[in-house]
Parts: C-alpha cells; sequence; structure tokens
C-alpha cells in the first residue's frame, strides 16, 4: 500500500493547456505539501494545507491553484501551462508542523510542457 | 523557515569506504532532519535529531548535532553503490514548513 500516491507519474502536454496532478496519502496525516524540484535539482515548497485549509502559500503564479477536498487528498491543477512549467512535482504529508514534522513524499509527477 | 547548507556540493568515494556530509544552518532549531534521494525518485526521511540530542544511529548512519556552532554531519559507513543519491539536511523550526537546500551528491563506485 503505497502511503503518499500521486497520478499520474508522467505528463507531457502542450503550452497553454490546463492539466491536474492528484495526491492521495493513507497515513492520517493532517498536513499536506506541494513541491517543486526544477532541472537543477532545486526542491521548493509551493502549497501547504493543513486539515483542508490552506497554511502556506509561497510565491507561486496565479495559474497554480491547489485544491483539497478532504485532509486525505491534494491535488494541484495548473492553467496555461508555460514551458517553464516543466519540473517534478512532489507531493508530500507530515502529521503537522507542530509535531516532529517528518515528511513523507510521493514518487513525483514529471511535467514536461512543449 | 530556513535551509541547510550541505557541504560538499559532491563526493566520490569507493565502496566500502566511509562518507562524511556536512551541514550549517543559521537559527535555532527543534529538530534537524536528513532526506535522501535517489536519481529519479521521490525523498525519502534518513533520520532526525533532536536539538537536545548530539548524536544518533541507525544502521550504518550516524548524524551528529552541535546546537553551539549550528552544524550537523551525516556520516554513511562502509558506502555501497545503493548509497549513491543525494542528501538533504533540513533544520525544521515549529511550526514551519520544511525547506529543501541544493543537497549533497554522493557517487559511490564499485
Amino acid at each position: 500500500d503505497t502511503a503518499v500516491s500521486q497520478t499520474p507519474k508522467y505528463l507531457v502536454t502542450q503550452m497553454g493547456n490546463d492539466k491536474s496532478i492528484k495526491c492521495e496519502q493513507n497515513l492520517g496525516h493532517d498536513t499536506m505539501y506541494w513541491y517543486k524540484q526544477d532541472s537543477k535539482k532545486f526542491l521548493k515548497i509551493m502549497f501547504s494545507y493543513n486539515n483542508k485549509e490552506l497554511i502556506i502559500n509561497e510565491t507561486v503564479p496565479n495559474r497554480f491553484s491547489p485544491k483539497s477536498p478532504d485532509k486525505a487528498h491534494l491535488n494541484l491543477h495548473i492553467n496555461s501551462l508555460e514551458l517553464g512549467d516543466s519540473a517534478v512535482y512532489f507531493c508530500a504529508s507530515s502529521q503537522g508542523l507542530n509535531s516532529a514534522n517528518v515528511l513523507t513524499f510521493g514518487a513525483g509527477s514529471r511535467l514536461t510542457v512543449l | 523557515s530556513q535551509q541547510g547548507e550541505e557541504d560538499p556540493q559532491a563526493l566520490s568515494i569507493q565502496e566500502g569506504e566511509n562518507a562524511t556530509m556536512n551541514c550549517s544552518y543559521k537559527t535555532s532549531i527543534n529538530n534537524l532532519q536528513w532526506y535522501r534521494q535517489n536519481s529519479g525518485r521521490g525523498l525519502v526521511h534518513l533520520i532526525l535529531i533532536r536539538s537536545n540530542e548530539r548524536e544518533k544511529h541507525s544502521g550504518r548512519l550516524r548524524v551528529t548535532l552541535d546546537t553551539s556552532k549550528k552544524s550537523s554531519s551525516l556520516l554513511i559507513t562502509a558506502s555501497r553503490a545503493a548509497d549513491t543519491a543525494s542528501y538533504f539536511c533540513v533544520p525544521n523550526q515549529a511550526g514551519t514548513a520544511l525547506i529543501f537546500g541544493k543537497g549533497t551528491t554522493l557517487s559511490v563506485s564499485s
């Protein structure tokens, strides 16, 4: 049973399209995250939700919209895709920011924008 | 939030040798964590050391923490080819998200 699962694993699309990446965790964690890893392998936090509430929103274009229907799911929707959005997107979860805050990561979703 | 700064950026060793990676950070922490990322894979949590601990072991891993110097080290003993990966240290302050630095890329050749 995968603890944090992301779909799709690979996504190839054209500039201007809209796409979504889904994430689900079965660990009972309260907090979920989206991180972006660019071609230089630098991992940057994008968003964090705690019990469906947005708690962290780094400087991310408005084209990116996270949605958390319940605390086990955090989806990422991207509008009007640009070449610079090509990256690997990682979902993660933890018990919460005030705990030891150990992250469990998904396997990543590689997005390629042509 | 703060990120750790790993040193060296890259490290190449032979199988069987020990690998030591260092980490520095800037402000007080509750704990410090080390993660590993194999090429093309997600990150995996390796070990957490609390601010009141000085040393911790897990299998072939040994982590030290010196809060007075704001530094930590990760020692991997008897390295294997499978240890080839990027390693990240992440200082954690309560109530903040984990911020990752550039990591140390370890290559272990057989």
